[in-house]
């Protein structure tokens, strides 16, 4: 069955560091992920998409990478601050115009000053 | 990015009532909507997906006569939770998305904590 998987443990750095989550699947050929941030009792909110397609996706302090090869996902917070203390989950998305997405437990993420 | 709206964010219920959560598009029309449930610590639980004005699609292992989906126009859904029981107790979190290209980003409401007491 189809399977995501994101860091399983909490993660702690130091302000300023650059943090990198992790994402990878099993048994799926997404056709794009998507990276979101949730802040406890909220909704998620979109950060990135990325395609099959596509090596590397850039927005301000935020870069993800996507090797289709390797099945994995990495996200890469730069200069962290501790306003990026929060839940970041992948989520994967097939070919089609249905929009259903499967996603990943999450990583939690402090950022600490 | 879009406005998605929720409401109400926090209900608290007795046993055996039923609730309503409803979510709305405010700035685009919202051809189709996903309603998820998400548990403590635990990843978005697809319940189903609705198109406006026809019937939902559930995934399997919800009870669609338990968790009515009404999408009658293009800004508003409503997830009615009925003959709730404190095992319902969850968060529940709607997202929509508009015709035109695929592929695109989930805009969600703000979530809606139930507690069924």
């Amino acid at each position: 069955s189809q399977k995501i998987e994101q860091n399983s443990e909490a993660l702690n750095i130091q302000e300023g560091k650059t943090a990198t989550l992790t994402c990878n699947y099993t048994n799926y050929s997404p056709a794009y992920l998507q990276w979101y941030r949730q802040d406890p009792g909220r909704g998620p909110v979109f950060l990135l998409l990325i395609r099959e397609n596509e090596k590397e996706k850039r927005k301000e302090r935020l870069k993800v990478t996507f090797d289709t090869t390797l099945k994995q996902s990495l996200f890469h917070i730069t200069a962290s601050q501790p306003a990026d203390s929060a839940t970041y989950l992948c989520a994967l998305g097939s070919a089609g115009n249905n929009r259903k997405l499967i996603w990943g437990l999450g990583t939690s993420l402090a950022v600490n000053p | 990015g879009a406005v998605v709206s929720q409401h109400p964010s926090r209900v608290i219920c007795k046993s055996g009532t039923s609730v309503k959560i409803e979510c709305r598009s405010l700035d685009f029309q919202a051809t189709t909507m996903f309603w998820y449930r998400q548990f403590p610590k635990q990843s978005l639980m697809l319940m189903a997906t609705s198109n406006e004005g026809s019937k939902a699609t559930y995934e399997q292992g919800v009870e669609k006569d338990k968790f009515l989906i009404n999408h009658a126009s293009l800004t508003l859904s409503t997830l009615t939770v009925t003959s709730a029981h404190p095992e319902d107790s969850s968060f529940y979190i709607c997202s929509a998305g508009s015709s035109g290209t695929a592929n695109t980003e989930a805009f969600f409401g703000q979530g809606t904590r139930l507690t069924v007491v």
